[in-house]
């Protein structure tokens, strides 16, 4: 079984910051990551999919990118709608647990 | 529009059983895997189970092996996931979700049904 183990746990930055969250996969997936948003008692969204592809309606300032087992999911210039937990998965199961961007 | 609604959560005592519905819409059903995830209270996401297109592909989670049946009737547009010998563990919110394989990602999300295995 693949093991996603992402980092940090909590990031906690400002609005206007860059952000970079990592997610690395205890073996190779190949491009097969996608990256959720999930916000308070709301479902998780689509933002990545094929480690580096913006789905349908995410904003530019996201940016994803990695190969193999290292993947990083970037927020160029932080909003404040952006702060949220953030979840990696590949192959459509298993998900990493997550990091929580929380405004500092 | 696309939209996924899941229904049939609930209390339910250890050792029961609970069916859970996803009633889709505004896509063809058939042609789409389908994935059921889970959260516990406070916790990640857990994938639970997908099916293929016609049903004749499924996997499970390991925690949910021989426990779960997860299916689907494109007739009626709807997935459902059948929990036998619910287990403390298994409360969380169940989330429907569409799958699509050609983006390899869960592209569309339901709100979710909440599941709480209690005594």
């Amino acid at each position: 079984e693949i093991v996603l183990t992402q980092s940090p746990a909590t990031l906690s930055l400002s609005p206007g910051e860059r952000a970079t969250l990592s997610c690395r996969a205890s073996q190779s997936v190949s491009s097969y990551l996608a990256w959720y948003q999930q916000k308070p008692g709301q479902a998780p969204r689509l933002l990545m999919y094929d480690a580096s592809n913006r789905a349908t309606g995410i904003p530019a300032r996201f940016s994803g990118s990695g190969s193999g087992t290292d993947f990083t999911l970037t927020i160029s210039s932080l909003e404040p709608e952006d702060f949220a937990v953030y979840y990696c998965q590949q192959r459509s199961n298993t998900f990493g647990q997550g990091t929580k961007l929380e405004i500092e | 529009q696309v939209q996924l609604v899941e229904s049939g959560g609930g209390l339910v005592k250890p050792g029961g059983s609970l069916r859970l519905s996803c009633a889709v819409s505004g896509f063809t059903f058939s042609d789409y895997y389908m994935s059921w995830i889970r959260q516990a209270p406070g916790k990640g996401l857990e994938w639970v189970s997908y099916i293929s297109r016609s049903g004749d592909i499924i996997s499970y989670a390991d925690s949910v092996e021989g426990r779960f049946t997860i299916s689907r009737d494109n007739a009626k547009n709807s997935l459902y996931l059948q929990m036998n010998s619910l287990r403390a563990e298994d409360t969380a919110v169940y989330y429907c979700a569409r799958d699509n394989v050609d983006i390899v990602a869960l592209d569309y999300w339901g709100q979710g049904t909440l599941v709480t295995v209690s005594s």
